[in-house]
């Protein structure tokens, strides 16, 4: 089945730099592109960015896009995101959810998610 | 950015009782293609999302049939029939129709 599992909880304090992981397991990895959401704490839920695990190509939201890095190891079937400058209002929860694809009609729903890496920043 | 409205924020229930969740567009979702590009997700307690409903009125493999979904344009609905205790938990609506993709605030459905 279906599975992606995330790396466990960070502390980091202001200014530096998390990286989290994202590992699929019971498809392909290349054939399902990845998404990473954050999630405050008490708050709704806004989204980050995509990687598709084929080609590497990315787009972020225009909130995150100076301070977020998103790569793949397709060796590895490994989703990462990377957070620099963290300051306090980056304590969230992370998520990586898989994208499923409807080519005929352009869609995209996330299928699939990891169960969530908690990012503390705190001095 | 496409906001994406909710209402209510929060929902108490009796279980066998029926429920709804409204969410609304700042555009409209309707593609050219005539579908709507909204999914509704349910995050229970202490766990991740997961996918309730997508093109607005599809459910996800493995749903109860007790859950619906309907609208569209700017204005969706998501029902269930008769709430159970493994309803509760917060309801997101997102729209999937232009980046950055976006999400409702949440209603909380509560059990009475």
């Amino acid at each position: 089945q279906v599975q992606l599992v995330q790396s466990g909880a960070e502390v980091k304090k202001p200014g530096a730099s998390v990286k989290i992981s994202c590992k699929a397991s019971g498809y392909t990895f290349t054939a399902n592109s990845i998404h990473w959401v954050r999630q405050a704490p008490g708050q709704s839920l806004e989204w980050v960015g995509w990687i598709n695990t084929g080609n590497g190509k990315t787009k972020y939201s225009q909130q995150f896009q100076d301070r977020v890095t998103l790569t793949r190891d397709t060796s590895a079937s490994t989703a990462y995101m990377e957070i620099n400058s963290l300051r306090s209002e980056d304590t969230a929860v992370f998520y990586c959810a898989r994208e499923d694809y409807d080519f005929w009609r352009d869609y995209v729903k996330f299928d699939s998610w990891g169960q969530g890496t908690l990012v503390t920043v705190s001095s | 950015d496409i906001v994406m409205t909710q209402s209510p924020l929060t929902l108490p229930v009796t279980p066998g009782e029926p429920a709804s969740v409204s969410c609304w567009s700042s555009q409209s979702l309707l593609h050219t293609n005539e579908y709507n590009y909204l999914n509704w997700y349910l995050q229970k307690p202490g766990q991740s999302p997961q996918l309730l409903i997508y093109l607005g009125s599809n459910r996800a493999s493995g749903v109860p049939d007790r859950f619906s979904g309907s609208g569209s344009g700017t204005d969706f609905r998501l029902k269930i029939n008769r709430v159970e205790a493994e309803d509760v938990g917060v309801y997101y609506c997102m729209q999937t129709l232009q980046t950055p993709y976006t999400f409702g605030q949440g209603t909380k459905l509560e059990i009475k």
